[in-house]
């Protein structure tokens, strides 16, 4: 079975900063996806980057970029010039083929100002 | 993008009544859409998982005939809390996933979300 593993359930930084989150996955297949999705206090789940496995280069969305690493099974998500806006809770997720997405615990996330 | 709506936003209930909930995708088609529950301060909880036509596949231990789930057409998927107990009170959350050019089809895109309240 797939596992998604978040091994930082708080996280803070600075406003304008840089913060990584940590996300670790077990798989034994080959062809899959990898997600952050945010959810602030809204609930709303919002989806921040994806990465395809095949691919070998880090996505990138605007302030948000991953480490995909696929040997070692690993996704970190890094948020430069950190806002107050980026406050919120954020998911590791993984999904393979057509199956249902599985996610990671969470990280909380706080900025200061 | 593609856009998710769910409806209710929130409802509070009477213990033993039935409650349903619409997951709607408003710009296309959804092959499949899965439903989840998440309580507070955790990750979501696949609680099934819907193709358009077909029967609903549940999770372990998520009690069927408690969690009615229909997916009438590409647009449209229910869920419904029959009997409804304090323990139920929660919040559900849809997603779905298209298989048409124009959407990433391996990303799920989620819905609001519906709180409920069980008295």
């Amino acid at each position: 079975a797939q596992t998604v593993t978040q091994s930082q359930p708080e996280m803070s930084v600075q406003e304008a900063e840089t913060v990584t989150l940590s996300c670790t996955y077990d798989t034994s297949e080959s062809d899959y996806y990898l997600f952050w999705y945010k959810q602030p206090p809204s609930r709303q789940m919002i989806l921040v980057i994806r990465q395809e496995a095949y691919k070998q280069q880090n996505a990138t969305e605007n302030r948000f970029s991953v480490n995909f690493q696929k040997a070692a099974k690993s996704f970190s998500l890094k948020i430069s010039d950190s806002q107050l806006g980026d406050a919120a809770m954020y998911f590791c997720a993984y999904r393979s083929g057509r199956r249902d997405m599985r996610f990671g615990a969470g990280t909380r996330l706080t900025v200061k100002p | 993008g593609a856009v998710v709506s769910q409806h209710p936003s929130w409802v509070i209930c009477k213990s033993g009544t039935s409650v349903k909930i619409e997951c709607r995708s408003l710009d296309f088609q959804a092959t499949t859409m899965f439903w989840y529950r998440q309580f507070p301060k955790q990750s979501l909880m696949l609680m099934a998982t819907s193709n358009e036509g077909s029967k609903a596949t549940y999770e372990q231990g998520v009690e069927k005939d408690k969690f009615l789930i229909n997916h009438a057409s590409l647009t449209l998927s229910t869920l419904t809390v029959t009997s409804a107990h304090p323990e139920d009170s929660s919040f559900y959350i849809c997603s779905a996933s298209a298989g048409l050019a124009g959407v990433v089809l391996d990303t799920q895109y989620f819905g609001p979300g519906t709180r409920l309240t069980v008295l």
